[in-house]
């Protein structure tokens, strides 16, 4: 079955990194994503890394998959308040097109 | 150049009355999506639409009903609404290919209040 979980809150300063970490159950996912949601906003897509990848980096984010631990993390360097969001994780098993997402963990950047 | 849209962003009505959200996407996707949040932030998918034709579809009352006029929209249908059915209703659409990432792009969302 499928179950994504996330913590659902975390704290840091700005300048500071922050990791914000994601599990799942299905073993057939093929692809994992990194969403974004501001307040009141949409969902906004900052990154995805494919199954066989164990690390994908992209400007001040880093995604880290342990496929056997069923572990995704995203780091994001020097965390900006502009960061500040609800970050979700999501996973598409198998062959469709079905996203589960993860419960969402809130970022939020102090000074 | 909005990619996708949803009308209204806000809906408040009273119980017991049938309501439609709209969406549209110019992006020349295949596949559309509806997603539930509820108060809590979880987001869990409703249905998919590939090309007009219904995909997928998750354990949804059948008050429920999407509806896909062309591949460029698909508005979702409430009947009889009730209290819980309070939530923000999200849009997406993607490409539709089942390999690959077939990268998934959200409209901004509509409030639904249900009094």
């Amino acid at each position: 079955g499928e179950d994504v979980e996330q913590s659902l809150f975390l704290s840091v300063r700005e300048g500071d990194s922050s990791v914000i970490n994601c599990t799942y159950t299905d073993s057939s996912s093929t692809y994992l994503y990194w969403y974004k949601q501001e307040p009141g906003a949409g969902l906004q897509l900052l990154t995805y890394i494919f199954s066989n990848m164990d690390m994908k980096q992209d400007q001040r984010l880093t995604v880290l998959l342990n496929k056997k631990d069923k572990h995704l993390s995203l780091r994001i360097a020097d965390t900006q308040t502009g960061d500040s969001a609800i970050y979700f994780c999501a996973e598409k098993a198998g062959g469709g097109n079905k996203l589960t997402f993860g419960t969402g963990t809130q970022l939020k950047v102090e000074l | 150049d909005t990619a996708v849209s949803q009308t209204p962003k806000y809906l408040v009505t009273q119980m017991g009355n049938d309501k439609s959200i709209k969406c549209e996407q110019n992006l020349g996707h295949d596949t559309m999506y509806w997603y539930k949040q509820d108060s809590k932030k979880f987001l869990k998918i409703m249905f998919s639409y590939n090309n007009k034709e219904l995909i997928i579809n998750e354990t949804v009352p059948n008050r429920f009903s999407p509806k896909s006029p062309d591949k460029a929209h698909l508005n979702l249908h409430i009947n009889s609404l009730e209290l819980g059915d309070s939530a923000v209703y999200f849009c997406a659409s993607s490409q539709g290919f089942s390999r690959g990432t077939d990268t998934q792009y959200f409209g901004p969302g509509t409030r639904l209040t249900v009094l």
